[in-house]
């Protein structure tokens, strides 16, 4: 069975503190890691897809890199309006649907 | 601007009766989706479809019926049978499997 671990589940920053966070898979046969950012009352919006270890993404101050067993989506020098909760997903050869996380909250104080 | 439409922003359910949610998409997209969200249980598959006239069941399907009659339409139906219907919904599609999904930006239903 695919599984997807998002940890932690909340996190809070100070602007400017930079952090990372962490999505673990087990998949049979990685079809693509996918991030998203979630604001509260919308539907998640899609940031990024990985497909094979070493792969590495940017925007603006998000990065996401990507392992065999894990992704990082590290955050540099964060700002209030990072605020979301941040969802990932890995699809897989044995499933039509990508297997989503729980997301992890994040809060960035001014 | 292409985009998933999902109606209404928020929604009432009286015992008994069956409500419906709509979900138009411009993007081209062949692949659909359901899900519910439910505080600290992240995002759960209902119903899913591929193409046209054609869609299958996902985890948590039961008291939950759809259809796929346009491809740019994936209404979602919640009947009396479903006992727990409160809940975030989200519409999603994609252009295949296993691609980026693109979501709606809910229908939030509550029992009266």
């Amino acid at each position: 069975e695919d599984q997807v671990t998002q940890s932690p589940e909340a996190l809070r920053l100070q602007e400017g503190e930079s952090s990372s966070l962490n999505c673990s898979y087990t998949v049979s046969g990685l079809r693509g890691l996918f991030w998203y950012r979630q604001d509260p009352g919308k539907g998640p919006e899609f940031l990024f897809t990985l497909y094979s270890a070493g792969e590495e993404k940017e925007k603006e101050r998000l990065k996401a890199t990507l392992t065999k067993k894990e992704s990082f989506l590290h955050i540099t020098a964060p700002k209030p309006e990072d605020s979301a909760t941040y969802l990932c997903a890995a699809g897989s050869g044995g499933s039509y649907i990508p297997t989503f996380g729980r997301g992890t909250s994040l809060i960035v104080h001014p | 601007d292409g985009g998933i439409t999902q109606s209404p922003k928020y929604l009432f359910r009286k015992e008994g009766q069956n409500v419906t949610l709509s979900c138009e998409q411009n993007l081209n997209h062949d692949a659909m989706y359901w899900y519910r969200q439910d505080p600290g249980q992240g995002l759960r598959l209902i119903y899913y479809s591929q193409i046209v006239n054609d869609f299958q069941k996902g985890d948590i399907a039961e008291g939950y019926s759809v259809s796929r009659e346009k491809k740019e339409s994936f209404p979602l139906t919640v009947t009396s049978a479903q006992k727990n219907p409160t809940a975030f919904y989200l519409c999603a599609s994609s252009s295949g499997f296993n691609q980026p999904q693109h979501f709606g930006d809910g229908t939030r239903l509550s029992i009266l």
